[in-house]
């Protein structure tokens, strides 16, 4: 099966530059996705990881090592629209390539 | 990019009743979805995965007889809540992929009170 870990919750000012970290434990691993929510809406889709490095995507970087198992979402120049819930996903390499998410990081943007 | 409506987007039933909550790709075929369960500031707990043509695939602990799933074309899912009770009032969300694709397109979802 697979389980993750991310923090809880995660607070930071208007202009700040946010890390969340994410470590996972797979039997199978296809690649890591991180999502975002809005509380009463619904998860919205921010990066895909299948190899190691950096993807980058405007304000919003995610990272993964492979070997670490360890991955993380990196939020710059943060607004006041990214308080939100992020969370990390691992898609499993078997049965259908369903998806496992971690409990979900809350992000406060404070001015 | 894709979209995935779900309705209905709120839901109010009394105990013992069925309910039913539809997910549609509007934009694209997909062949696999994804139900589901969230409770107040907590993770997306999968119920089942859903391929077209095919009997869901539930995970541990789901009852496939309570939570029935059917996939009946490429943009429609189906998720029947059976035999309603208060503890299964929840925010139900679906979600689809395009075949071959890692992105997971997901619907506004469905907020389901048991009375």
């Amino acid at each position: 099966g697979q389980s993750l870990e991310q923090p809880s919750e995660v607070t930071a000012v208007e202009g700040a530059i946010v890390q969340i970290n994410c470590t996972y434990q797979t039997s199978g691993f296809y690649g890591l996705s991180w999502y975002q929510q809005h509380d009463g809406g619904a998860p919205t889709f921010l990066s895909y990881n299948a190899l190691d490095g950096l993807e980058e995507t405007g304000r919003f970087s995610s990272f993964l090592s492979r070997s670490d198992s360890y991955g993380y979402l990196l939020l710059q120049e943060l607004q006041m629209k990214d308080s939100a819930s992020y969370f990390c996903a691992v898609r499993d390499a078997t049965n259908a390539g369903k998806s496992t998410f971690g409990d979900g990081t809350t992000l406060t943007v404070k001015p | 990019g894709a979209v995935v409506s779900q309705h209905p987007s709120r839901v109010i039933c009394k105990s013992g009743t069925s309910v039913k909550i539809e997910c549609r790709s509007l934009d694209f075929q997909a062949t696999t979805m994804f139900w589901y369960r969230q409770f107040p500031k907590q993770s997306l707990m999968l119920m089942a995965t859903s391929n077209e043509g095919s009997k869901a695939t539930y995970e541990q602990g789901v009852e496939k007889d309570k939570f029935l799933i059917n996939h009946a074309s490429l943009t429609l899912s189906t998720l029947t809540v059976t035999s309603a009770h208060p503890e299964d009032s929840s925010f139900y969300i679906c979600s689809a992929r395009l075949a071959g694709g890692y992105e997971q397109y997901f619907g506004p979802g469905t907020r389901l009170t048991v009375t």
